[in-house]
């Protein structure tokens, strides 16, 4: 069992271009959150997805957009990047009724 | 609005002590709580997970407790290691709708000692 996986691992971008991030669940795992971290913050939720629609979303603006596909796997898009979006994004996957999330190792990201 | 504090300052102990970390909370009523490991530039590991009518649980070397009334968990590591040194975070999680999102605190640095 590989566990979360997310890909890429870093990457940096310029302000105003557009990125997409990617994550593979927990296998057996049908729920996925993703979260924003920056440099000694705790992690903030963007948003969950289950059965492909967004479920839940924090304070985040319309730039953070996601979409789950129907093998579970989800990504992260983040459109006009800012300064202020350099962070590690985390993917977390949980199983039906399950309350325990699984992270995975996130994907460094830096806005110039 | 909710809040979660920690430990702000970094926690210094040495190899075989016990540890502890708090998580205080205010404007928020928790079905759950849920301590996390997190090293540098890694992803969180869950560790615990202790419910609103649960006041303590175990596993191993870790024990946590939850007090609904002083909105209080304690988290304690004993005969601490120097493998145990992260950042330790604890995350509040309520029971149905958009409550059921995590809420994190900042996190208490950890170091031991040998």
């Amino acid at each position: 069992d590989a566990g979360v996986t997310q890909s890429p691992t870093h990457l940096i971008k310029t302000r105003g271009q557009q990125v997409t991030l990617r994550c593979s669940p927990k296998s057996g795992h049908d729920t996925v959150s993703w979260y924003q971290q920056a440099l000694g913050q705790g992690p903030q939720f963007i948003f969950q997805y289950y059965e492909e629609e967004e479920r839940q979303r924090g304070n985040f603006p319309d730039r953070f957009s996601g979409h789950q596909f129907p093998n579970y796997s989800s990504e992260l898009n983040v459109n006009a990047l800012l300064l202020g979006d350099s962070a590690l994004y985390l993917c977390a996957s949980r199983g039906v009724g399950q309350e325990t999330q699984y992270f995975g190792p996130g994907t460094r990201l830096l806005v110039l | 609005s909710q809040k979660i504090e920690q430990n702000s300052e970094a926690l210094n102990i040495q190899e075989g002590k016990t540890a502890t970390l708090t998580c205080n909370y205010t404007n928020y009523s928790p079905a759950y709580l849920q301590w996390y490991r997190q090293d540098p530039g890694r992803g969180p590991v869950f560790l615990l997970l202790i419910r609103e009518n649960e006041k303590e649980k175990r596993k191993e070397r870790l024990k946590v407790t939850f007090d609904t009334t002083l909105k209080q968990s304690l988290f304690h590591i004993t005969a601490s290691q120097p493998a145990d040194s992260a950042t330790y975070l604890c995350a509040l999680q309520g029971s149905a709708g958009n409550n059921r999102k995590l809420i994190w605190g900042l996190g208490t640095s950890l170091a031991v000692n040998p």
